[in-house]
């Protein structure tokens, strides 16, 4: 079964403008992780928060991690038309052997 | 390569029939997992091999679905009596130990008629 849902489940933006996707999931996790599939096919990893850690940059990229609440968030600055693609959110929960997927939103760069 | 490795890349099989979904990990990676990722969903857990056992086979849907890893490197997913409901995207990923990031191939995309 799948963790977490995410919102918005699309969104589509203009090429230079910034791109805010939310996650949220429902048990105690040891980490949070960010993927990138595009056209429904292999998964690229992106960036992973810690449970003890707020806030994470890498590049475009920043994530922030919300336990209390059981939220992440992934934006994306300065968007390029290469960004389309389905973005998904993983938990790694303690004592669990694989990751949970959020349902993933597909968002839609437009140059 | 240095990525995973899946083959065949598309499978169109019919009901009843069985098929072997091939996954190539990583060189030197210990842990690997198969998920199914059906049409706007994400993917969903399989089954999670250390080294040639089988550690975890909690998600496979029922006793049609098998897979091995014999020698620590290459994994078969075998299907049995495929039914329609068995089309989805089978995603392979490995990592270098479990826990550790999970590095996905690009998928089998299987089609049951």
């Amino acid at each position: 079964s799948q963790q977490g849902e995410e919102d918005p489940q699309a969104l589509s933006i203009q090429e230079g403008e910034n791109a805010t996707m939310n996650c949220s999931y429902k048990t105690s996790i040891n980490n949070l992780q960010w993927y990138r599939q595009n056209s429904g096919r292999g998964l690229v990893h992106l960036i992973l928060i810690r449970s003890n850690e707020r806030e994470k940059h890498s590049g475009r990229l920043r994530v922030t991690l919300d336990t209390s609440k059981k939220s992440s968030s992934l934006l994306i600055t300065a968007s390029r038309a290469a960004d389309t693609a389905s973005y998904f959110c993983a938990t790694d929960e303690d004592g669990a052997n694989n990751l949970f997927f959020g349902t993933g939103t597909r968002l839609t760069v437009i140059p | 390569g240095a990525g995973v490795s899946q083959t065949p890349s598309n499978k169109v099989t019919e009901k009843g029939k069985y098929v072997e979904l091939r996954c190539d990990p990583i060189s030197g990676h210990t842990a690997l997992y198969w998920y199914r990722q059906s049409l706007g969903q994400g993917p969903e857990f399989l089954i999670y091999f250390q080294g040639t056992g089988a550690a975890d086979d909690s998600g496979l849907p029922n006793d049609r679905f098998f897979a091995v890893r014999p020698e620590g490197s290459v994994s078969t997913l075998k299907i049995q009596r495929t039914e329609r409901g068995d089309s989805a995207v089978y995603l392979c990923a490995s990592s270098f130990q479990h826990k550790n990031i999970q590095y996905f191939g690009a998928g089998t995309r299987l089609s049951v008629l």
